[in-house]
């Protein structure tokens, strides 16, 4: 079955403590991505890699940080920088190149703070 | 900077209506547009891929229609139906950047 897996689904987190988010894909895809999603805000990119051992911030990394050991996982920590880290949080992954580029996204994690 | 704005924000219709979704974009350099359903609290689910070279693409009760020139797509919805109901989110691409999401179009469908 070939997909994105993120876990966990909910995730509780405690004044100034760090927490990690998994993202798995098994569709060989270079790329991969972290959205954040709050109601009445679409989506904002937190940061991507289009290839192990190299990603780039997007528009709202301050506070998370990320790394690309393997190409199929890209997990995200929360650090406890991010002073507002209530959210739903996306991971996705698509090919590189010109075609054939569609986007494939993970079920989401919930993380609430406590 | 691309922009990407869906209008409207939340649409209701009568169960059987055929609907449009619009999605518009600032800069007409796309590689591809994407649409994709969300359902509450889960995941993104993609419907459409539309490269820039085509103009419509068609997955059962959807079609979507591209006009790259003018900055917009729209999401046809033929005989809608309450599992219909979700948040339609289009989004586009230009060269290895990450897609740009609009901020969606909550669609109820009324039985």
């Amino acid at each position: 079955d070939g997909g994105i897996t993120q876990s966990p689904k909910y995730l509780f987190r405690k004044e100034g403590q760090n927490v990690t988010l998994s993202c798995e894909q098994n569709l060989n895809h270079d790329a991969m991505y972290w959205y954040r999603q709050d109601p009445g805000q679409g989506l904002r990119l937190i940061y991507y890699s289009q290839i192990v051992n190299d990603f780039q911030k997007g528009d709202i990394a301050e506070g998370y940080s990320v790394s690309r050991e393997k190409k199929e996982s890209f997990p995200l920590t929360v650090t406890s920088a991010q002073k507002n880290p209530t959210a739903f949080y996306l991971c996705a992954s698509s090919r590189q190149g010109r075609t054939y580029t569609e986007a494939f996204f993970g079920q989401g994690t919930r993380l609430t703070v406590v | 900077k691309q922009e990407v704005t869906q209008i409207p924000a939340a649409l209701s219709v009568p169960e059987g209506e055929n609907l449009v979704l619009n999605c518009s974009f600032t800069d007409s350099a796309i590689y591809n547009l994407q649409w994709f359903r969300q359902d509450p609290g889960k995941g993104l689910t993609s419907l459409l891929l539309i490269q820039s070279s085509q103009r419509e693409q068609t997955s059962g009760r959807l079609n979507a229609s591209l006009d790259k020139s003018s900055g917009r797509s729209t999401l046809y919805i033929a005989a809608s139906q309450p599992g219909d109901s979700a948040t339609y989110l289009c989004a586009v691409k230009q060269g290895n950047t990450p897609l740009v999401f609009g901020k969606g179009t909550r669609l109820s469908v009324i039985a």
